[in-house]
């Protein structure tokens, strides 16, 4: 059975930085692309970055980039997000998900975990 | 970035009901379209990719169609686990945007 396991979210003064984690298992991690999507509370959807196999490719969206950083372990099966200089509109749950084999995520995300919440506030 | 709109943005049906929903994208995105849903305090669930591709293990109720900028999400006949928020998104070019979402609720 496919999972994947969110941790590290918590409350954080803005500026602050936080590392968030996503345990994988029940596939074959090193195969596939993986992302991060994030949901303000009450708020719809965002993809946030993703990261290639082997972590030779990574993206990012613009309101993120400079500040995050997506990176995986493949012989922890794990992947990471690294955020720095949280502001106030970085609170959201924030989402493990899988992408493709081939590409990014051309096929949509077909597993998610269950999300970890992040809050930046003073 | 390429733009994502949906409507409605909710609607009220009841069991049994056929349920359209629209996604128009700003730029043609061919197929690269995919539909979510998602319950509150869930993680979304992949339902549709390729616009009209069926993910495994959903049901055969739920169906998608359209090319370009313009594509819809069926559900044939409602169910009571279908009380949802539904998402598109695109993966024709980074970033992914989403739709902002239609809520499906109890008539």
């Amino acid at each position: 059975e496919v999972q994947l396991v969110e941790s590290g979210g918590g409350l954080v003064q803005p500026g602050g930085s936080l590392r968030l984690s996503c345990a994988a298992s029940g596939f074959t991690f090193s195969s596939y692309w993986m992302s991060w999507v994030r949901q303000a509370p009450g708020k719809g959807l965002e993809w946030v970055a993703n990261i290639k196999q082997d972590g030779s490719e990574k993206y990012y969206v613009d309101s993120v980039k400079g500040r995050f950083t997506i990176s995986r372990d493949n012989a922890k099966n794990s992947l990471y997000l690294q955020m720095n200089s949280l502001r106030a509109e970085d609170t959201a749950v924030y989402y493990c998900a899988r992408g493709d084999i081939l590409t990014g995520y051309l096929r949509g995300f077909d597993y998610w975990g269950q999300g970890t919440l992040v809050t930046v506030s003073s | 970035d390429i733009q994502m709109t949906q409507s409605p943005s909710s609607l009220s049906a009841s069991v049994g009901d056929r349920v359209t929903i629209t996604c128009r994208a700003s730029q043609s995105i061919t197929t690269y379209l995919n539909w979510y849903q998602q319950k509150p305090g869930k993680a979304p669930k992949l339902l549709i990719y390729a616009a009209s591709s069926l993910q495994s293990g959903v049901s055969s109720r739920f169906s998608g169609s359209g090319s370009g900028t313009d594509f819809t999400l069926t559900i044939a006949s409602l169910q009571p686990e279908d009380f949802a928020t539904y998402y598109c998104q695109q993966s024709y070019r980074s970033p992914g945007t989403f739709g902002p979402g239609t809520k499906v609720d109890v008539k």
